[in-house]
Parts: C-alpha cells; sequence; structure tokens
C-alpha cells in the first residue's frame, strides 16, 4: 500500500526562523515521484518541487530546500528565513502508477499548517 | 491566462438534493481530477479521466458521479447517496501518461449541507 504521513499537524514559528517540515512516504514501486504542494489561503495548490525516486539530490531554491532520503524513505521540507507569506499548509504527495495505462495519480498526506508570525 | 476555474466557489446543499461541481481548465490538459479535502485528512481522490469520454474511480467515488464529454471540462455531481458531502472540493489538470507531471489545481468549492 502507498502512504504518506506527515506527522506535524500544526507549527508556529516566528518570521526567519527555520523550519523544517517533515515527509515520509511509503511503496512497494521502485519508480515513483515525490512533490511538495503550498495551499495558502485562496484555496488552490501550488506545485513547489518534485523529485523521482531514482534522483536523490538535495535541491535548494532560493529559500527553499529539500533533503531526500530513500534509507528512511523520506523527503522533508526546509524554509530558510521563514516569512509571513509562507504561511499557508504544504502537503507532500507521492505518484504511484507511473507507466500504468490509468496512472499518474497523486496520494497525499495530511497536511502542515505553518503559521509564521512577525 | 491559462489556468482552471471552478465554481461555484461556495454550493449549499438541501438534504436528499443533487449537486453539479463545474471544473473548466483551458491548459490544454488531458488528464483531469477531482480530489475531496476535509481536516487533517489531505486530499483524498474522487475520480480522474485521463481523456476524454472515460475516466475511472479514485478511492472514494461512492456516491459521486462525472462526465468528460469535452476535453476542457469535468463536472463532478454529489448525489443524495453521498452520507456526507460537506467539505472542500478541490479540481486539478496536467498532462497525461507521462510520470512526475505536475498538477494545475482550481481554487476549489466548498460545499455545506443544510
Amino acid at each position: 500500500a502507498q502512504k504518506v504521513t506527515q506527522a506535524q499537524t500544526e507549527i508556529s514559528v516566528v518570521e526567519k526562523e527555520d523550519v523544517t517540515l517533515d515527509c515520509v512516504y511509503e511503496t512497494r514501486d521502485t519508480t515513483y515521484y515525490l512533490f511538495w504542494y503550498k495551499q495558502p489561503p485562496s484555496g488552490e495548490l501550488v506545485f513547489l518541487i518534485r523529485r523521482n525516486s531514482f534522483d536523490e539530490q538535495n535541491e535548494i531554491s532560493g529559500r527553499y530546500s529539500w533533503n531526500f532520503q530513500k534509507s528512511t524513505s523520506s523527503f522533508n521540507f526546509t524554509i530558510t528565513a521563514s516569512q509571513v507569506v509562507d504561511s499557508a499548509v504544504y502537503f507532500c504527495a507521492l505518484e504511484v502508477g507511473v507507466h500504468m495505462e490509468y496512472g499518474n495519480k497523486l496520494v497525499f498526506g495530511a497536511g502542515t499548517i505553518l503559521r509564521v508570525k512577525s | 491566462d491559462g489556468g482552471i476555474t471552478q465554481s461555484p466557489k461556495y454550493l449549499f446543499r438541501k438534504e436528499g438534493q443533487n449537486v453539479t461541481l463545474s471544473c473548466e481548465q483551458n491548459l490544454n490538459h488531458d488528464a483531469m481530477y477531482w480530489y475531496r479535502q476535509d481536516p487533517g485528512q489531505g486530499l483524498r481522490l474522487i475520480y480522474y479521466s485521463q481523456i476524454v469520454n472515460d475516466f475511472q474511480k479514485g478511492d472514494i467515488a461512492e456516491g459521486y458521479s462525472v462526465s468528460r464529454e469535452k476535453k476542457e471540462s469535468f463536472p463532478l455531481t454529489v448525489t443524495s447517496a453521498q452520507k456526507n458531502p460537506t467539505a472542500f472540493y478541490l479540481c486539478a489538470s496536467s498532462f497525461a501518461w507521462t510520470g512526475g507531471t505536475e498538477a494545475f489545481f482550481g481554487q476549489g468549492t466548498r460545499l455545506t449541507v443544510v
């Protein structure tokens, strides 16, 4: 079975603090993709990053960085020097059934609410 | 501007009524999806469609129906058989057939049973 666990329901930080959002996944597939999406108060999910199962390189994009470790089945997301605009719900997702006839289904974690206070 | 449009933003339904949520995209995407979001449960897949006139059940399809008569449109009907329809519904689309394709989401419809 495929599953994504985001154990942190809610995190509150003060502006300029660094914060890490945890994501642990389960799958028996050897080919899969992992995603992070941000859901601001407006409601739509905004794509942040994708990583395939064969690429364990960490990635940095501005204040955002991602740490993918297959050994621990984790794909954690760190925001450096957080800002009030980072306040949102963040979802980690796993894509399963890649290359199957009816594939490309996403399994989402429960989400982590991030509150950044000024 | 390209994107996904969901309407209405808020919808109220009486017990026993069917209601239809609209989803339109102009991104030329083949695949479209409907998700349900409940507090603390993340997003769960209701239905998805990879091509016109074809669609597949997701994890929680009971009490819902869809159609895909046009590439741009994927309406969701919440039927009276859905016992707990109050939720936030999100429509998404993506290019199909390739792994790792990012999905684009609409702004959602909040459905409340009154």
